[in-house]
């Protein structure tokens, strides 16, 4: 258990329709990264928050969007949703203070989901 | 292009063989990292190496870290079923401020 929480595990919707994944870092950690993982794919780096912060973007669609809250915790969303954004989402928290500690980064077990 | 290309991308091999996965950049890193993802979960960090030439250990699994900090390789000895899964190189270049970046992964089989 890397102590990274993500809810819902599993999520199926239609096409054009709207979801938001949630994310708890570790306790102590300040930054929290979104990727996307399709099928049989490595990861694609989404965004990174920081204390509440956008610290760098990735291969982020405008359609999508984050926020990192004052208790940490971070939530995505997903906007008309397409057949194409069918993928795994991880979360990943880490210290984000000075250090080579500061980059190591814990995964949550992801969110599913599925656009029918 | 990606900034860290993992060879091979694919490996089947049989228990007990040794195997090699490298990853290679053209950039300098201050730091780079190993990750095994098994099916369906998120990845998990294995080792972080720093300092050029640096050698680590874990039971069957040798981490080098180039001399230059470009480059890092994961050497598995005698590999188990259990070493199954997709391995991920991640760096953090030299002079920027947080961003880790991964590669593009190795994924191995290993069978009875």
């Amino acid at each position: 258990d890397s102590g990274v929480t993500q809810t819902p595990k599993h999520l199926i919707t239609a096409t054009g329709q709207r979801v938001t994944l949630r994310c708890s870092p570790r306790s102590g950690d300040l930054s929290v990264y979104w990727y996307q993982q399709s099928l049989d794919q490595g990861l694609q780096f989404l965004i990174q928050y920081y204390n509440g912060e956008e610290r760098a973007k990735g291969n982020i669609l405008e359609r999508f969007s984050a926020q990192q809250f004052p208790d940490l915790h971070s939530e995505l969303n997903l906007s008309s949703l397409e057949l194409g954004d069918s993928a795994l989402y991880f979360c990943a928290s880490s210290p984000g203070t000075s250090g080579i500690k500061a980059h190591e980064q814990f995964f949550g077990p992801g969110t599913r989901l599925t656009v029918l | 292009t990606q900034l860290l290309e993992q060879s091979p991308q694919f490996l089947s091999i049989q228990e007990g063989e040794n195997l090699t996965v490298y990853c290679n950049s053209s950039s300098v890193f201050s730091s780079l990292q190993w990750y095994r993802q098994e099916p369906g979960e998120g990845p998990v960090l294995l080792v972080t190496v720093v300092t050029g030439g640096e050698v680590k250990k874990l039971k069957r699994l040798t981490f080098q870290f180039g001399d230059a900090r470009k480059d890092s390789s994961l050497h598995i000895t005698a590999a188990q079923p259990g070493d199954t899964g997709l391995y991920l190189c991640a760096g953090v270049q030299a002079g920027t401020a947080s961003k880790l970046t991964f590669g593009t992964g190795t994924r191995l089989q290993v069978t009875l």
